[in-house]
């Protein structure tokens, strides 16, 4: 059963707009997120993280926002360029215990046009 | 900076050879990590290591082994590789609740 949720395996958005990736979690006793980022042929990078004290996280053009009672958390990236183009994955500290290993969501493909 | 290194960038295999994926991290992190990344599924734990020479199961560890005979290093072992097990292999390190550092990746192709 996947506790991190990414619905959406890819999306397409213009230069300049906005991009939204969302995210949605099963256990309400998450209580920290965090997004990262991958290049093909690269290791993950750490993106923007935020903690349930918080309902919004931001980093330059990344904005993490988090709504606890819909058990859901979005990536906003404005204005979305080229470079932007990757795969997003959300993850999360399992809230059972074992806050060494992370969940992560299985991925949204971005694709940013020019 | 961070630095997570693994061996090889880009392996090619046989079935039923041994494998051995190389990790090594310059951070002085107690915890390490191999995950797998197949597309649609995302990224995988495969095994985990909280200290040198301890070791705990992931999600699918099946058809693999680990070693941490070194607090810097942790090896992945295909002891008897199979075309399932084509996929990116992904190193990674972290500190307590700190994120989680990854290396480049090393693309395993087993024919």
């Amino acid at each position: 059963d996947q506790q991190v949720k990414q619905n959406s395996p890819s999306l397409s958005v213009q230069e300049g707009r906005i991009s939204i990736l969302n995210c949605d979690y099963t256990n309400s006793m998450f209580d920290y997120f965090l997004w990262y980022k991958k290049y093909p042929a690269e290791g993950p990078t750490f993106l923007i993280s935020i903690s349930s004290i918080k309902d919004k996280n931001e980093d330059g053009r990344f904005t993490v926002f988090l709504n606890k009672s819909a058990k859901h958390l979005s990536l906003h990236i404005v204005p979305s360029q080229p470079g932007d183009s990757a795969v997003y994955f959300c993850a999360a500290p399992p809230p059972q215990g074992g806050s060494e290993k992370l969940v992560f969501g299985k991925g949204t493909k971005l694709t940013v046009n020019p | 900076d961070v630095k997570v290194t693994q061996s090889s960038r880009y392996l090619v295999k046989r079935t039923g050879e041994k494998v051995f994926l190389e990790c090594v991290q310059d951070m002085d992190h107690e915890n390490m990590f191999w995950y797998r990344q197949d597309p649609g599924l995302g990224l995988r734990l495969i095994y985990f290591s909280y200290d040198v020479k301890m070791k705990e199961k992931g999600d699918i560890p099946e058809g693999y082994s680990v070693s941490r005979e070194k607090k810097e290093r942790f090896s992945l072992i295909l002891e008897s590789a199979s075309t399932n097990q084509t996929s990116m292999y992904l190193c990674a390190s972290k500190q307590g609740n700190e994120k989680l550092f990854f290396g480049s990746g090393t693309q395993l192709s087993v024919l």
